[in-house]
């Protein structure tokens, strides 16, 4: 079946970067596109972006370009997302899914705190 | 950027009350997608291409709309369709969400 593992809680300080992860298993992971999602704490959802582990191929919402950078190891069938100059405001559960938003990793909970 | 508008924000429906949900786009889009949240979970996928129900979701939910007006529509409300209700619209970047709406059961 069809699952995305998402990486463990982060607290980082303002400033520093941190790299989730969203390890896929249950199907051809360079077939299908992996988007990414964030959610702050009893806020709505907000689409960052997405990449085609086929060819590494990425698109950034416009909001996102700069702060999030997307990757993918197809040997490991992970992906990542680099989220660069923390602030307070990125603190927020991370979520990534599968094309069509079919299937969704649990998310992952970034804290930026000093 | 497409502002998607969901209305109301919260409500609450006695058990086999009908419930609508809208989602209201600033500008025309092509198919629109809703998401039901539950408290400390994932988001599921529910209602897909304005019409289609997901795998899974119970057929008292109905999709519906066009252009910029879209509804979702629970023909009798039971306890577990209780959570928050998300319309997404890929119909031009960036993809956007609605604010959601949050059900309750009275």
């Amino acid at each position: 079946q069809v699952q995305l593992q998402q990486s463990g809680a982060e607290l980082a300080k303002p400033g520093t970067s941190v790299k989730l992860s969203c390890k896929a298993s249950g199907y051809t992971f360079t077939s299908y596109y992996i988007y990414w999602v964030k959610q702050r704490p009893g806020q709505g959802l907000e689409w960052i972006g997405y990449i085609y582990p086929g060819n590494g191929g990425t698109y950034y919402s416009e909001k996102f370009k700069g702060k999030a950078t997307f990757t993918a190891d197809t040997s490991s069938s992970t992906a990542y997302m680099l989220l660069g100059s923390l602030t307070p405001e990125d603190s927020a559960y991370y979520f990534c899914a599968r094309r069509n938003f079919a299937y969704w990793g649990q998310g992952t909970l970034v804290t930026v705190s000093s | 950027e497409i502002v998607l508008t969901q209305s109301p924000t919260t409500m609450a429906a006695s058990p086999g009350e009908k419930v609508t949900i809208t989602c209201r786009a600033s500008s025309s889009v092509s198919y629109m997608h809703w998401f039901q949240q539950k408290s400390g979970t994932s988001p599921k996928p529910w209602i897909y291409d304005t019409s289609k129900l997901a795998s899974g979701v119970p057929d008292r939910f109905s999709g519906s709309g066009s252009g910029t007006s879209y509804s979702l529509t629970i023909s009798s409300m039971e306890a577990e369709d209780a959570a928050t209700y998300y319309c997404l619209q890929r119909s031009s970047y960036p993809w956007t969400f609605g604010g959601g709406t949050k059900l309750e059961l009275k």
